[in-house]
Formats: structure tokens, sequence, C-alpha cells
């Protein structure tokens, strides 16, 4: 079975300090990957997915990139933080070969 | 824009009742759907799925599923102060990749 690891687990970043969050994945091989956002109070928004190393789709227009250096590595940055970058940020694959989603622990990033 | 609709509660429950949980989505192409369970602070975990029109049952928890009024629900039987958590509804859309959209969640409360 998968393991996604996700780490930090909190950080707390200036506004216009650099992000960067690494997830990795085990028990798998080649991947979907997915980054998800929560903000407080709100559901999940799917940011980036990744089907192979080297492929990015975004899914919305923000101040977030993310790369795919290898097959079980998902890293999302940013170059400089907004107050608005503040949540709980998401690793994801597919449990099996289907939509359904299985989620890491999550990093709580708050920007202040 | 696609679509996933839920009622943000809380829910309160007395303990030993049913929860009743509902979610509608836009796209009426979904052919996947999917509840998770979020405690406070955690990654939201999957409790349970469905794909066909009906009732799908897993232990105390029964699912839903009506795709020409576009409406799935979640029961859930016996509840137990455990369960209080926020439940996400998940619809998958399929176009290349697998992808899933996520209500923001009902929040249920079981009081003793």
């Amino acid at each position: 079975s998968q393991t996604i690891h996700q780490w930090p687990a909190t950080l707390v970043q200036p506004v216009g300090s650099p992000l960067s969050l690494e997830c990795t994945v085990e028990g798998t091989s080649n991947p979907n990957l997915y980054w998800y956002r929560q903000a407080a109070g709100r559901g999940l928004q799917l940011l980036f997915y990744s089907v192979g190393i080297g492929q990015i789709s975004s899914e919305v227009p923000q101040n977030l990139s993310a790369s795919r250096p290898q097959d079980r590595q998902f890293i999302l940055s940013s170059k400089k933080l907004l107050l608005s970058d503040s949540g709980f940020y998401l690793c994801a694959c597919p449990m099996k070969v289907g939509t359904e989603a299985f989620f890491g622990q999550g990093t709580r990033l708050t920007v202040v | 824009q696609k679509e996933v609709e839920q009622n943000s509660g809380p829910l309160s429950v007395p303990e030993g009742a049913i929860a009743s949980l509902n979610c509608t989505y836009s796209d009426r192409g979904s052919q996947s759907f999917f509840w998770y369970r979020q405690y406070s602070g955690k990654s939201p975990e999957l409790i349970m799925f469905i794909y066909s029109n009906g009732d799908k049952e897993d232990g105390r928890f029964t699912a839903q599923l009506n795709k020409a009024s576009q409406y799935v629900s979640l029961l859930i039987r016996d509840s137990q102060p455990s369960d209080s958590a926020t439940y996400l509804c998940a619809v998958g859309f399929s176009g290349g990749y697998n992808k899933l959209i996520f209500g923001a969640g009902t929040r249920l409360a079981v009081h003793p």
C-alpha cells in the first residue's frame, strides 16, 4: 500500500519569503500526484497535478509552482509568499487506478 | 465550472441517532463519488465511495447516489461521539487524468 510523506508538518513564514514543500511517495511507481490546498473553513482546492516526471499542470493561476524531479517526488514552491498562501497543503495520489485520493499528513503553512 | 455543494453545518445529532449528510454536484458527466472524513487538524481519509445509482452499505455507513438528481448522501447509523468530524464530499471527473472536486464539507457534532 502507498505511503505519502510530507514535510514539514507545520511552517510559519514571513511574507515575501520563499517556500519549498516536499512530498515523496512509497509503495507505488509512476503515480499521478496532486497538490491540494485547504484554506481555513473551506474545501480542498486542487492546485497542481502531475502524471509523470517533469509533467506539471496547474489548475488555478497563483503565486505557487510545482515540480516533479523524480518519479515519486513532488515539490511545491514559491519565490515570494503572500498572506493568502496560508493554508493546509496536502499531497495526494490515487489509491488504485482510479480517482480516489489518498492524502499525506499535510503541511500547515502560516504566512505572517 | 464544476461545483460540489454541501451544507456547512454544524449538524448536531444525539449519540445513537442517524446522521444524514447531503451533497449536490453540477456536472452530469460525473462518474465517481466519494466521502471523506476529516478530523480537526488532520488530513482527509476516505470512508466510502460509490459509482452506481442506489445504496451502498459498509458497516454503519451507507452512501446513496441519485445521478438523475445529481445528489449523493451519506448516512451514519448509531452515531458515536468519535464520528464528530467534517465530512467532505468529492466528485470525480475524468478527462485525461483523474480529478476530484471537493465540497467545502459538513461539520458533524455527535453529542452524548
